[in-house]
């Protein structure tokens, strides 16, 4: 298996652009994950969807950002419009049910 | 609430010591508890898990033991190598209903030869 695909691998975007992040997960895991990490805060969870439901939003930090999941093969995060703070990079993980997590490579986002 | 606390870092070893990085955690019922690791440039892997007190998880030559009486998944290895260098994280899973990991800061290991 490929493993957790994310894209773009890198992004540099202006202030109040629109950024949109993509992640296929494992095929077969059920679970899936969005992660915000920063020098300053750490290892954020955003959200996760279960089954293409999001299930827990509570991380997500404002109305700017948004997540889809129309599939179980496609998963997206939107910001619009972007902001300086929100440079970090973005990973995504998908799990089995009660299994282990796997991580993306990540999506490096620098916000100028 | 859940919590996992992990020792701040860095911490700075010299080849072939010994690594203990602490990590104890907050939380109702039986939680299953993982230590994930993060190369530079990398996403998370998972290291090693444990999902039942008393049980050791062991892997690459790290262990860690499930101990509930003082809330506690410390991570060892006995003889540190400079590839072990990275951020290592602990992190737990409350219950049987949820996928959700909580995870410490994460712990900066460097290990110079």
């Amino acid at each position: 298996d490929a493993g957790v695909i994310q894209s773009p691998r890198h992004e540099v975007t202006e202030m109040g652009q629109e950024v949109t992040l993509r992640c296929k997960p494992i095929s077969g895991h059920n679970s899936l994950f969005w992660y915000r990490q920063t020098m300053m805060r750490g290892l954020e969870l955003l959200i996760y969807f279960n089954n293409n439901v999001p299930i827990d939003d509570s991380g997500m930090p404002e109305d700017r950002f948004s997540a889809k999941m129309p599939n179980a093969s496609f998963s997206t995060l939107k910001i619009q419009p972007s902001e300086p703070r929100d440079s970090a990079v973005y990973f995504c993980a998908s799990s089995a049910k009660q299994e282990t997590q796997y991580f993306g490579p990540g999506t490096r986002l620098l916000v100028l | 609430g859940n919590s996992v606390t992990q020792m701040e870092g860095p911490v700075t070893l010299s080849e072939e010591a010994f690594l203990t990085i602490n990590c104890t955690y907050t939380a109702t019922g039986y939680p299953s508890l993982f230590w994930y690791v993060q190369y530079p440039g990398e996403g998370l892997q998972l290291l090693l898990k444990a999902t039942k007190a008393d049980d050791k998880g062991s892997n690459k030559g790290f262990e860690a033991t499930y101990r509930k009486e003082t809330t506690s998944f410390h991570l060892e290895k006995g003889s540190v190598q400079v590839s072990d260098s990275a951020v290592y994280f602990c992190a737990l899973r409350r219950g049987y209903n949820t996928d959700k990991l909580i995870f410490g800061t994460g712990t900066r290991l460097q290990v110079f030869p």
